[in-house]
């Protein structure tokens, strides 16, 4: 069935790093652009970034510009966040999104991943 | 900045039927798409309606989409307790290159 799974969430110091991966089954991960959106704890949505289908353009929130790169790889079917200079207003959970059914309205979401920056 | 807005509570009785609202400050969002999202407790969002009035498949027909100006609505009619949750609007600034979301509005069936 069509899945989208995160991982690489975890707890992790301020100024660290961390890398998100989102495995992407039952649908053509190939022909549709991804995003990233995150949730801080009892917090709305905000968005990330976004990557075009074949990885040609990327944009990215204010809050993350500079510090996080998104980027894909289609013979794997997996989105990643490499996610820099963390401070502790980036813990939140972060789902990873696709818009297969119409530009920019995220049909496919994962279950989340949890990342904790704290020291 | 682009914002959008929306009430941070609503709420009704079964039955009934409730709106959602959506102002948006800038003419440039998207060419007035809005898309809304519903978030239940513990649970990743889902797509409730799309390009501002469209339903995916196996999203109720008592959810429905509106727009009119600068604001969308979001309205749901025979208010079921399975409703009680968070709703989201969100769409695309062709401006600034980034996808707005609105604060969100818990959602209460009384």
């Amino acid at each position: 069935q069509v899945q989208l799974v995160e991982s690489g969430g975890g707890v992790v110091q301020p100024g660290r790093s961390l890398r998100l991966s989102c495995a992407a089954s039952g649908f053509t991960f190939r022909n549709y652009g991804m995003h990233w959106v995150r949730q801080a704890p009892g917090k709305g949505l905000e968005w990330v970034a976004v990557i075009w289908h074949d990885g040609s353009i990327k944009y990215y929130g204010d809050s993350v510009k500079g510090r996080f790169t998104i980027s894909r790889d289609n013979s794997k079917n997996t989105l990643y966040l490499q996610m820099n200079s963390l401070r502790a207003e980036d813990t939140a959970v972060y789902y990873c999104a696709s818009t297969s059914l119409f530009p920019y309205a995220f049909d496919i979401w994962g279950q989340g991943t949890m990342v904790t920056v704290s020291s | 900045q682009s914002l959008l807005t929306q009430p941070p509570s609503a709420s009704g009785t079964p039955g009934q039927r409730v709106t959602i609202s959506c102002s948006r400050s800038s003419s440039k969002i998207g060419s007035n798409i809005v898309n809304w999202y519903q978030q239940l407790p513990g649970t990743a969002p889902k797509l409730l309606i799309y390009n501002n009035n469209q339903r995916p498949s196996g999203v109720p027909d008592r959810f429905s989409g509106s727009k009119s100006g600068t604001s969308a609505s979001l309205a749901i009619s025979g208010l079921q307790s399975e409703d009680e949750a968070d709703y989201y609007c969100a769409a695309w600034d062709d401006s600034l290159y980034v996808v707005v979301f609105g604060g969100g509005t818990k959602l209460t069936v009384l």
